[in-house]
């Protein structure tokens, strides 16, 4: 399983955008990178996920490095419902999906 | 239907009682995950079910007993649990391949 490093904790503004960054430097060639969120008292919840390209959803966009050893996940504009915990996944194929530590995102008013 | 269903939410068992948890989904997802999860900690994977049978048992302890009936239902049978056991247990589908997992609510378990 590819290593990840992501900030334990991150703070923004409501109605700002956000950038989460996590570095998979040790990724393989066919690992998707994909992201999870945690919101309290709940299970994690699909975000969005990537293999080389620049992805977007209705939840999230996220911007892969050219090199693919880190990528970031952008919350275009914050709300107090996006305060969660980010966890960011190489996951390649029909591999298991296995949570490194992530970062907690607090949303201030 | 696009949601895993968990049940019980809470549950509050003795270490010398047997219960079970029980994860229902129908959206057609062959692949079926059971992961521990402790507080302030990362979900971790426990096992994993593909096209009904157990593909991955990350060395779980043998009182955690997996079993899937059919597509749709995954149960984890609880025996002499201790109170270290006690944690969110979170049941969740999927393809298998590059789609996106889902998650159920988890199941509160709290052993006394």
């Amino acid at each position: 399983d590819a290593k990840t490093t992501q900030p334990n904790s991150m703070e923004s503004n409501e109605e700002e955008p956000v950038h989460l960054p996590c570095n998979h430097s040790t990724i393989s060639g066919t690992d998707y990178i994909h992201w999870y969120r945690q919101l309290p008292s709940q299970g994690p919840e699909y975000v969005i996920h990537g293999l080389t390209s620049n992805v977007n959803n209705r939840m999230a966009s996220l911007a892969i490095a050219e090199d693919r050893k880190s990528s970031t996940l952008i919350l275009h504009r914050a709300t107090l419902r996006d305060a969660a915990v980010y966890y960011c996944i190489p996951k390649q194929g029909a591999q298991k999906l296995v949570f490194g530590q992530g970062t907690r995102l607090t949303i201030n008013p | 239907d696009t949601e895993v269903t968990q049940t019980p939410k809470h549950l509050v068992m003795g270490m010398t009682n047997k219960k079970s948890l029980k994860c229902e989904q129908h959206m057609g997802h062959r692949a079926m995950y059971w992961y521990k999860q402790k507080a302030k900690k990362p979900p971790e994977l426990m096992f994993v079910y593909s096209y009904e049978k157990l593909s991955i048992n990350e060395s779980v302890p043998s009182r955690f007993s997996p079993e899937c009936p059919n597509s749709s239902l995954l149960n984890l049978h609880l025996h002499a649990l201790q109170p270290e056991d006690s944690a969110l247990y979170l049941c969740a589908s999927g393809d298998g391949h590059f789609g996106g997992y889902t998650f159920g609510s988890g199941t509160r378990l709290t052993v006394v």
